[in-house]
């Protein structure tokens, strides 16, 4: 597509429930980011997927999150017994793929805003 | 990790007036980014700018990555360049590590 698509927009969801949330990459974008937007905490990184490897998943919050991505396009985040402090806008981004010295920018989604209940 | 610090936290802006946004951080990076977070919550790349300098129409920025600093020049502003302005690196860890750090933002308030 023209940009990064995620859906649902928008997600109230009650505490202790389980979420997933969508994103549709650039086509061609190899790489694909999740980040999460909040008041306290600002823009933080969740995980990184680069092709066939196996992603960066260093800035998951704990092991309620999980992240896969299928035929190295779409993504699904999943958040596990949602919790209140999980309530954030989360937001993908996709790239061309780099290494080291030949980066790329990122295109960023419009996000889903999750509020747990 | 990686600190990033960006000033002035707040700017209010009369149309049509330049300003300068400023950028440092602690660390070596391979990656720099500047971004535009519009009213409506759109993040939108301005620049992939690790060094040297880059213009874009009113928008230029230029990044000194030897002193660690990076610097986003507003000419002409406009009010639809309201909203918050993100610097994001990437640290050089040599561990293959691809995660941006973003610093705090600028939010800047442009009046007609």
């Amino acid at each position: 597509g023209a940009g990064v698509s995620q859906s649902p927009s928008n997600k109230v969801t009650e505490k202790g429930k389980d979420v997933e949330l969508r994103c549709d990459p650039i086509s061609g974008h190899t790489a694909l980011y999740w980040y999460r937007q909040s008041l306290g905490q600002g823009l933080e990184f969740l995980i990184y997927f680069q092709g066939n490897s196996a992603p960066d998943k260093s800035g998951l919050p704990s092991d309620r999150f999980s992240a896969e991505r299928t035929g190295g396009s779409v993504s699904t985040l999943t958040i596990q017994r949602t919790q209140q402090e999980d309530s954030a806008v989360y937001l993908c981004a996709s790239s061309l793929s780099r290494d080291r010295g030949n980066g790329y920018g990122y295109t960023f989604g419009s996000g889903t805003r999750l509020t747990v209940v | 990790g990686i600190q990033v610090e960006q000033s002035p936290p707040d700017l209010i802006l009369q149309e049509g007036a330049n300003s300068t946004l400023r950028c440092n951080f602690s660390d070596s990076v391979n990656n720099l980014q500047w971004f535009h977070q519009n009213p409506w919550g759109q993040l939108i790349n301005l620049f992939y700018i690790p060094s040297g300098t880059k213009q874009n129409g009113r928008l230029s920025a230029t990044t000194v990555a030897t002193e660690r600093y990076s610097l986003l020049y507003i000419s002409s502003s406009q009010t639809t360049d309201s909203g918050v302005y993100f610097c994001a690196v990437d640290p050089y860890s040599g561990a293959g590590s691809y995660q941006l750090t973003f610093g705090k933002g600028t939010k800047l308030s442009v009046i007609p």
